[in-house]
């Protein structure tokens, strides 16, 4: 069946970075455009960033530009979040999503949680 | 950015009851509009996508309406397993973004 399972989150300390990973495995990893969207505790999800089929096209929330990387490595099956120059406001739990038709979400993992305090 | 506003925040009824959900967008997002319903501890579930088609496998009881900036989720006849809270989502324009929730609880 169809799985996402997210790792990587952790504590860290402002300004510092993390790489968050996304193992996927149930179904043709390259035929899917793919996204991570994050879930402050009590709040509203919020999308993140996407990335296409082939990983050319790339996408991300004004609030993240220029401090988080989507990548994907389609010989692995694996979805990548580089976060760098992490602040208090970036704690939440992060998930990563499959895409459906387009630009909604079908499949997600469990999520990982990301808090970033001193 | 397209804003969502979800109401009412909270919605409490009896089991077999009618729920009806409420999402306004900002501007029009044509029929770009998904609903997802998220239980405590959970990922969002998808329920509705493009404002009146169900997802793979969601029970007939749930439906969406709705175009341009007005939009209904009914939940025809409430279950117990109901209890969760239910986000609208737009496609129309980057960013996606998601409305504030409502809440539905099961007396």
């Amino acid at each position: 069946q169809v799985q996402l399972v997210e790792s990587g989150g952790g504590v860290v300390q402002p300004g510092r970075s993390l790489r968050l990973s996304c193992a996927v495995s149930g179904f043709t990893f390259s035929s899917y455009a793919l996204h991570w969207v994050r879930q402050a505790p009590g709040e509203r999800p919020e999308w993140v960033a996407f990335i296409s089929l082939d990983g050319s096209g790339k996408s991300y929330a004004d609030s993240v530009k220029g401090r988080f990387t989507i990548s994907r490595d389609n010989s692995k099956n694996t979805l990548y979040l580089q976060v760098n120059s992490l602040r208090a406001e970036d704690t939440a739990v992060y998930f990563c999503a499959r895409e459906w038709s387009p630009h909604y979400f079908d499949y997600w993992g469990q999520g990982t949680l990301v808090a970033v305090s001193s | 950015e397209i804003v969502l506003t979800q109401s009412p925040a909270t919605l409490s009824l009896s089991p077999g009851e009618r729920a009806t959900l409420s999402c306004r967008a900002s501007q029009s997002v044509s029929i770009y509009l998904a609903w997802y319903q998220q239980k405590v501890g959970q990922a969002p579930r998808l329920l509705i996508y493009d404002a009146s088609k169900r997802a793979t496998g969601i029970p007939a009881r749930f439906s969406g309406s709705g175009a341009g900036t007005d939009f209904i989720l009914t939940i025809s006849s409430l279950e117990p397993e109901d209890s969760a809270v239910y986000y609208c989502q737009h496609r129309a324009v980057w960013p996606l973004t998601f409305g504030g929730g409502t809440k539905v609880e099961i007396k």
